[in-house]
């Protein structure tokens, strides 16, 4: 399986300014998706990073508050903009490996906003 | 309706005990899932992968899906401290799906 690197792996932030967060794969992935992972909560989808094209978000999550770049197949970078303290949480970026359905997660980037 | 739930306990057992851990699912035409396993400040990892029906075996853990039931389950043998962790049932609908997770703390 694929190893993955988040930086950084957490952060204190003040409201109202941006973090950007990274994710390198240490091979080329086809696929590449961020999460969130609230406190006691299980995993929520916020988009699908899509080298050389637009990211696909889902339901709730907009490219103005989580612009995404993924410039090729091996990184891609998550940015949580105009921070609020509900944004606090755990960011993860994981990858498909040969079989589609299985995904493997990096270590995550907890982000708490004061 | 969840397309997938999973009971968030926490579950203690003491070590060496058989754990049980379970799931179910709403859509009857899934047919791939998986168990992930969170160390506490850690990333998902997957612990195994099943597909259809039957019983799946990997050292101490079994995974058994039930379609008829819609229930996936996930068992430990002789439980260890190290087994402590979440563990996340999911299954890959429009998306992988998750479960909300079982905390589960194996006790010395």
């Amino acid at each position: 399986s694929a190893v993955i690197s988040q930086k950084p792996s957490r952060d204190i932030c003040q409201r109202g300014t941006s973090l950007t967060i990274q994710c390198q794969v240490d091979s080329q992935v086809t696929m590449m998706f961020w999460y969130r992972q609230q406190p006691g909560q299980s995993l929520t989808l916020i988009a699908t990073a899509n080298q050389g094209s637009e990211a696909t978000y889902e339901s709730g999550f907009v490219i103005d508050k989580f612009p995404i770049s993924r410039p090729n197949l091996t990184f891609s970078t998550l940015t949580v903009s105009n921070m609020s303290p509900e944004d606090s949480s755990i960011y993860l970026c994981s990858v498909t490996d040969r079989l589609p359905e299985t995904q493997y997660f990096g270590p995550g980037t907890r982000l708490l906003v004061l | 309706q969840k397309e997938v739930e999973q009971d968030p306990g926490p579950l203690s057992v003491p070590e060496g005990a058989i754990v049980s851990l379970n799931c179910t699912y709403s859509n009857s035409a899934f047919q791939y899932f998986m168990w992930y396993r969170q160390y506490s400040r850690k990333g998902p990892e997957l612990l195994m992968y099943t597909y259809s029906s039957g019983n799946k075996e990997d050292g101490r853990f079994t995974a058994q899906v039930d379609k008829s039931s819609k229930y996936i389950s996930l068992f430990i043998r002789d439980s260890q401290p190290s087994d402590s962790a979440t563990y996340l049932c999911a299954t890959p609908a429009e998306k992988l799906t998750f479960g909300t997770g079982t905390r589960l703390t194996i006790i010395p």
